[in-house]
């Protein structure tokens, strides 16, 4: 019962180098997040997915990118990383009632220096 | 103005007492709310969800306000177990269920 995994679980990258995190769910959720988390500034919601083939941006979206190819995993994309990506990035999915709170993934914590 | 606020905090407590956080949210639209616990360097996880006629669960209480767009959070019988982040949590209405994350209130429990 592994519910949502992200990997790699920590990253150092040099500016300008691109690189892809991974999430996977087990739970058949038709609804996966990708928030980072800042310092005194809570999650924010960078792209989110409805379903499988379909991504829509979040609050924000700027310098990252997503794909949906399979139901169970989505990933997110940084083609030239920038250090004001450096961040913990948290991988979310859950079912499509309101009423349900969302299954977190352990985090990807990204440092770009 | 952020669309959730709460106290950062930290609330510095000694085992057994009652502590209180409260949140505001500015969407009026909001249809859900929740409280999340996040320890230190782990994801959140949901701690309970906020009816509006109130809801308990154990040493938790949580409360809704819709007129003044307020929640609040009841700890009783602090446990040194408490000590972590709690994130207030709304979800506005729409075609997703879209989550918008206060920053968090820290509570320390002390022996």
């Amino acid at each position: 019962n592994a519910g949502v995994t992200q990997t790699p679980k920590f990253r150092v990258l040099k500016t300008g180098q691109s690189m892809t995190l991974l999430c996977a769910q087990d739970m058949n959720h038709e609804y996966m997040y990708w928030y980072r988390q800042d310092p005194g500034m809570g999650l924010r919601l960078i792209h989110y997915s409805v379903g499988e083939g379909t991504t829509a941006k979040g609050e924000v979206p700027d310098g990252y990118n997503v794909s949906r190819l399979k139901k169970q995993n989505f990933l997110l994309g940084l083609e030239s990383a920038a250090p004001s990506q450096t961040s913990v990035y948290f991988c979310a999915s859950n079912d499509m009632t309101h009423l349900a709170g969302y299954t977190f993934g352990s985090g990807t914590r990204l440092t770009v220096v | 103005r952020k669309e959730v606020e709460q106290d950062p905090g930290p609330f510095n407590v000694p085992e057994g007492a009652t502590v209180a956080f409260n949140c505001t949210y500015s969407n009026s639209a909001s249809q859900s709310f929740f409280w999340y616990r996040q320890d230190c360097r782990k994801e959140p996880k949901l701690l309970m969800s906020v009816y509006s006629s109130g809801n308990e669960d154990g040493r938790f209480t949580a409360q809704l306000n819709r007129a003044s767009q307020y929640i609040s959070l009841l700890i009783r019988d602090s446990k040194l177990s408490d000590s972590a982040t709690y994130l207030c949590v709304v979800s506005l209405s729409g075609g997703y269920n879209k989550l918008i994350f206060g920053a968090g209130t820290r509570l320390a429990v002390h022996p």
